[in-house]
């Protein structure tokens, strides 16, 4: 079965400083990897993905992840936070691109840029 | 990105009426639709799993008979809730992909409010 674990409910971030929030996945195969922003009462924002090739993904709004195989690892980054970046995050795994092949998510981690 | 449109956003009805939710893929042809539901501070959980033309695919504990989910075209998808209780208050979300190596796109989201 596959799983997504994100162990930070949530994480706190001055304005300027680099963030990260982690995410760890398990699955069968090689995974396809995502990960979404939400905003409050609002459905999810695609942000970046990984399907193959280079390890390190570049998305919207200047986030970056990284894919470690041998950690089954996908960490999202940004070198420097905005406040605006203050949402709640998810990680997601889908184990293949066939009709059937559901997408799982993490339980979300709540970002918080401090001013 | 792809453009998933969920209506609508914010439903009130009473105890025991059924509520419709549609989602539709205004810009590409969903072959696959996904229905999550979400509480409070809580991640995406996955409902059911519909494919086009086919009878969805409901995850584990998700009752079949109360959430009825209608895919009979690639561009819509529908959640109907029938007879709804209180404890089915949540907020909905739809997501739709139309195969190969993409991401999920997300409708906004429909605040369902049982009194």
């Amino acid at each position: 079965a596959q799983s997504v674990a994100q162990p930070e409910d949530q994480v706190n971030v001055a304005e300027g400083n680099p963030l990260t929030v982690k995410c760890t996945y398990s699955v069968s195969g090689n995974p396809y990897l995502f990960w979404y922003v939400q905003y409050p009462n609002r459905g999810l924002q695609f942000l970046l993905k990984y399907i193959t090739g280079d390890n390190l993904v570049k998305g919207s709004y200047g986030f970056e992840a990284e894919f470690n195989k041998s950690q089954t690892s996908f960490h999202l980054k940004k070198p420097s936070a905005l406040v605006s970046d203050s949402a709640l995050y998810f990680c997601a795994v889908r184990r293949g691109m066939n009709r059937d092949d559901k997408i799982i998510f993490g339980k979300g981690t709540r970002l918080h840029i401090l001013p | 990105g792809a453009v998933v449109s969920q209506h609508p956003s914010r439903v009130i009805c009473k105890s025991g009426t059924s509520v419709k939710i549609e989602c539709r893929s205004l810009d590409f042809q969903a072959t696959t639709m996904f229905w999550y539901r979400q509480f409070p501070k809580q991640s995406l959980m996955l409902m059911a799993t519909s494919n086009e033309g086919s009878k969805a695919t409901y995850e584990q504990g998700v009752e079949k008979d109360k959430f009825l989910i209608n895919h009979a075209s690639l561009t819509l998808s529908t959640l109907t809730v029938t007879s709804a209780h209180p404890e089915d208050s949540s907020f909905y979300i739809c997501s739709a992909t139309g195969g190969g190596p993409t991401e999920a796109f997300f409708g906004q989201g429909t605040r369902l409010t049982v009194v």
